[in-house]
């Protein structure tokens, strides 16, 4: 689906649970990114990776982890800390020469 | 950090005529600046990118413009058409070691018949 892959598509938690949110990608992309979008607010970048084991805090990463152990894989982590955790979730990578980014088809998240 | 504003929220236009978006941002050193389309319930889509030695960029009914000087860049659509109906996206890049794409908040661009 673009060469980037989000699963699953639909995700409901529970209050106090922790979801992990699945990318992948077969671009060879270096860079890998995760953005929350809520209605009116845009893109806001929750964290990002610019090389396989290392990753930094975007505006928004309270309440949520991640890990980069290999170059096709993003996984995000929405643990119980995070509030306010409905919303629709997008995945993103990059290759650093041309800086225009993918994304993928989004999770959209709902607490139930 | 950076900081991109982005103007007009909502934005209706009549099919045929030309839909203007503008953004500002903060960080003078920001060199790249992509315009993306988010139809409903999709991905975003890169539509057009400019890069900051170029003052504009022109692809069929689609226009991007920056001014360095001013900090400022603009989509311009001409002849709309229903399918343009979507939310537009601007974004501002920086080089560096924290290099990443910093949105705006996004437009509704809604064309009517």
């Amino acid at each position: 689906d673009g060469g980037i892959t989000q699963s699953p598509k639909y995700l409901f938690r529970k209050e106090g649970q922790n979801v992990t949110l699945s990318c992948e990608q077969n671009l060879n992309h270096d860079a890998m990114y995760w953005y929350r979008q809520d209605p009116g607010q845009g893109l806001r970048l929750i964290y990002y990776s610019q090389i396989v084991n290392d990753f930094q805090k975007g505006d928004i990463a309270e309440g949520y982890s991640v890990s980069r152990e290999k170059k096709e894989s993003f996984p995000l982590t929405v643990t119980s800390a995070q509030k306010n955790p409905t919303a629709f979730y997008l995945c993103a990578s990059s290759q650093g020469t041309t800086r225009s980014y993918t994304f993928g088809s989004g999770t959209r998240l709902t607490v139930v | 950090g950076e900081n991109v504003e982005q103007h007009p929220s909502t934005l209706s236009v009549q099919e045929g005529d030309s839909a203007v978006i503008k953004c500002t941002y903060s960080d003078s050193a920001s060199n790249y600046f992509p315009w993306y389309k988010q139809e409903l319930g999709k991905r975003p889509q890169l539509i057009i990118d400019i890069r900051s030695n170029v003052g504009e960029k022109k692809d069929q009914r689609i226009a991007v413009t920056l001014n360095k000087t001013a900090k400022h860049f603009s989509l311009h659509i001409t002849e709309t058409q229903p399918e343009d109906s979507a939310v537009y996206f601007c974004a501002a890049y920086r080089t560096g070691t924290a290099s990443k794409l910093t949105f705006g908040t996004g437009t509704r661009l809604q064309v009517t018949l």
